[in-house]
């Protein structure tokens, strides 16, 4: 059974405190990861995707990762604007189109 | 360039009835896909659409049903609302391309009374 799982489930950091948040997947064929942020009652708002081992995308203080088997989401000197849930989600194979299979999310708290 | 709007912001309804909420795919996509996401999880793939026709769907009940307009705009229909199916209703629009990122809309969120 295709399953992504995400740890930790909530991270408190201090403004400043870098860490890592991460994607792990077992899936029959994957066609893409991809990283989202999403803030309360809000839809999810894109970040990266990507789609081979060793591939890496940037934005800002956040950087994505991927193995062939999890990906990672390090935050980089995180200010109080960073505090969100962070998802990962892949899309798969499987299906002529690939549906999105989402994590649970990460909340990260950053505090002053 | 427009991005995914949703209708409408919130909707309260009681057990037993029917809803429809709307969206609006971003300009030039014509993949539309819909999610429930409960408090405290991530969203849950109920379908997707392409023109016009269904071609992908998740572990949703047949009451769960959508359609596609020539447009790209979007609906998702509930029948028969339950408690469970309180939750924020997301729609998120892509290009075909199987590779292809997902753009959201900012919810719809249904309270079933």
């Amino acid at each position: 059974e295709d399953q992504v799982t995400q740890s930790p489930e909530a991270l408190r950091l201090q403004e400043g405190e870098s860490s890592s948040l991460n994607c792990s997947y077992t899936v029959s064929g994957l066609r893409g990861l991809f990283w989202y942020r999403q803030d309360p009652g809000k839809g999810p708002e894109f970040l990266f995707t990507l789609y081979s081992a060793g591939e890496e995308k940037e934005k800002e203080r956040l950087k994505a990762t991927l193995t062939k088997k999890e990906s990672f989401l390090h935050i980089t000197a995180p200010k109080p604007e960073d505090s969100a849930t962070y998802l990962c989600a892949v899309r798969l194979t499987t299906d002529s189109w690939g549906k999105f299979q989402f994590g649970a999310g990460t909340q990260v708290v950053v505090t002053p | 360039e427009t991005g995914v709007t949703q209708s409408p912001t919130h909707l309260i309804k009681t057990r037993g009835q029917q809803v429809t909420l709307r969206c609006s795919s971003q300009s030039g996509h014509n993949t539309v896909s819909w999610y429930q996401q409960a408090l405290g999880q991530g969203p849950q793939f109920i379908f997707q659409y392409y023109r016009e026709e269904e071609n992908g769907r998740g572990n949703f009940p047949p009451r769960f049903s959508g359609l596609q307009f020539p447009n790209y705009s979007s609906e998702l229909n509930v029948n028969a609302l339950e408690l469970d199916d309180s939750a924020l209703y997301l729609c998120a629009s892509s290009l075909p391309s199987g590779g292809a990122e997902q753009y959201f809309g900012p919810g719809t969120r249904l309270t079933v009374t």
